[in-house]
């Protein structure tokens, strides 16, 4: 089983949809949480660290449950440029310090 | 400023030979990690150091692999005797930060392809 599990997609939504992205951990130790963002052919860039009470930033919310090793990312009023992989990441600490990728949920916006 | 460089943006070369995979993080940043990342996957840890010292070299495939960051600034990946199974995008990323928290952002290179022919 795969540290971090996310549905590959892709997701295909029209403009102004609100879709929402999963992510599952099976590591209990991981202590910080982060949705990357990536663009095709581009490197990951940081698109919001994930808090334990839930966080949002304009249109995106992102939610952690420890208790059941999920997160999620919710975009809401989807815009053509939001299309592209997201990237569910844990950070491990344990004899550690380093981020685990999951392999990414392919969004593609349409008009 | 500058962001993470790499260089160089694309290797080919013949099964068995050597390559070294140059990266040059962001000034200042105190870690460096190195990724391997398929087509569509995510990127996959190799190796990272904080400043100089390489600590934890686990998701290195094999002994075929080294890494090494002398100064605690440019670091070398290297790949003795290629494979065609070594056929990747390598990437590092860098961070101020040598642990998570509040803040914490690895910023990434735009990678290497390595092909192996």
């Amino acid at each position: 089983r795969k540290e971090v599990e996310q549905d590959p997609g892709p997701f295909n939504v029209p403009e102004g949809a609100t879709v929402a992205f999963n992510c599952t951990y099976s590591n209990s130790a991981s202590q910080s949480f982060f949705w990357y963002r990536q663009d095709c052919r581009k490197e990951p860039k940081l698109l919001m660290s994930v808090y334990s009470s839930g966080n949002e930033d304009g249109r995106f919310t992102a939610q952690l449950n420890r208790a059941s090793q999920y997160i999620s990312l919710l975009i809401r009023d989807s815009k053509l440029s939001d299309s592209a992989t997201y990237l569910c990441v844990v950070w491990v600490s344990y004899n550690t310090d380093k981020l685990i990728f999951g392999t990414g949920t392919r969004l593609q916006v349409f008009p | 400023g500058a962001g993470v460089s790499q260089s160089p943006r694309y290797k080919v070369t013949k099964r068995g030979q050597d390559v070294a995979l140059r990266c040059d993080p962001i000034s200042g940043h105190v870690s460096l990690y190195w990724y391997r990342q398929a087509l569509g996957q995510g990127p996959e840890f190799l190796t990272y150091f904080n400043y100089e010292a390489q600590q934890d070299k686990s998701g290195l495939p094999n002994d075929r692999f080294s890494a090494e960051r002398p100064e605690g600034s440019i670091s070398t990946l290297t790949i003795q005797r290629t494979e065609q199974r070594d056929s990747a995008m390598y990437r590092c990323a860098s961070s101020s930060l040598l642990t998570s928290g509040d803040n914490y952002e690895q910023y990434f290179g735009p990678g290497t392809r390595l092909t192996v022919t």
